[in-house]
């Protein structure tokens, strides 16, 4: 079975700040892709970034980036400069060959002025 | 990236009665899928389709629950005898250029009374 552990259900950071938010999961399949999705108060799900598992050079989107660490089978994700709409919650999730997120528990993540 | 509404964004209903969900993608896509998230707790899958044809289940997806594309465009997730614990968010997503990468609508808020 496929699971994703996000082990912090809150976190915050100082407004220009740099703030890292965890994630770990487990699979037995070779070939899978990682993604990090936001989750504002509308409760839309907007797509922030996402990581190839045969890749090895770790996603960047502007000022989101990832360290995938696939054998320790880690996928953090790194918001530099952080602004206060990056205010959200922030989900970690997987898929397999069939294509499914499987999802992690989310992170909240607050931005203090 | 691709578009998706949904409608109704908010439903109401009385436990028992039956909803129709509906999705419609701004451009053409091959696969779809429907996720519910409970408040408080994590994304769930419940189905994908594909070609006109269910690809795969979840556990959660049982016989009240049921989807279609009755003219090539919308989406629909019926549930026909709503009970009080299926009240939750319900998202649609459909794949951008790349299959694996999942663009979700703004979701259906449906509480059951």
């Amino acid at each position: 079975a496929q699971t994703v552990t996000q082990s912090q259900p809150e976190m915050s950071v100082q407004e220009a700040e740099t703030v890292t938010l965890s994630c770990t999961y487990d699979t037995s399949e070779s070939d899978y892709y990682l993604f990090w999705y936001k989750q504002p108060p509308s409760r839309q799900m907007i797509l922030v970034i996402r990581q190839e598992a045969y890749k090895q050079q770790n996603a960047t989107e502007n000022r989101f980036s990832v360290n995938f660490q696939k054998a320790a089978k880690s996928f953090s994700l790194k918001i530099s400069d952080s602004q206060l709409g990056d205010a959200a919650m922030y989900f970690c999730a997987l898929a397999g060959s069939n294509y499914q997120l499987i999802w992690g528990a989310g992170t909240k993540l607050i931005i203090k002025p | 990236e691709p578009e998706v509404t949904q409608t109704p964004s908010h439903q109401v209903t009385q436990m028992g009665q039956e909803v129709i969900l509906r999705c419609v993608p701004i451009s053409n896509h091959l696969y779809f899928y429907w996720y519910r998230q409970i408040l408080g707790q994590k994304v769930e899958f419940l189905v994908s389709f594909y070609n006109n044809e269910i690809s795969e289940k979840s556990e959660i997806f049982d016989d009240q629950f049921s989807v279609e594309r009755p003219d090539g465009s919308n989406f629909t997730l019926k549930i026909r005898s709503t009970k009080l614990e299926d009240s939750a968010m319900y998202f649609c997503a459909v794949t951008g250029q790349d299959s694996y990468e999942q663009y979700f609508g703004p979701g259906t808020r449906l509480t059951v009374t």
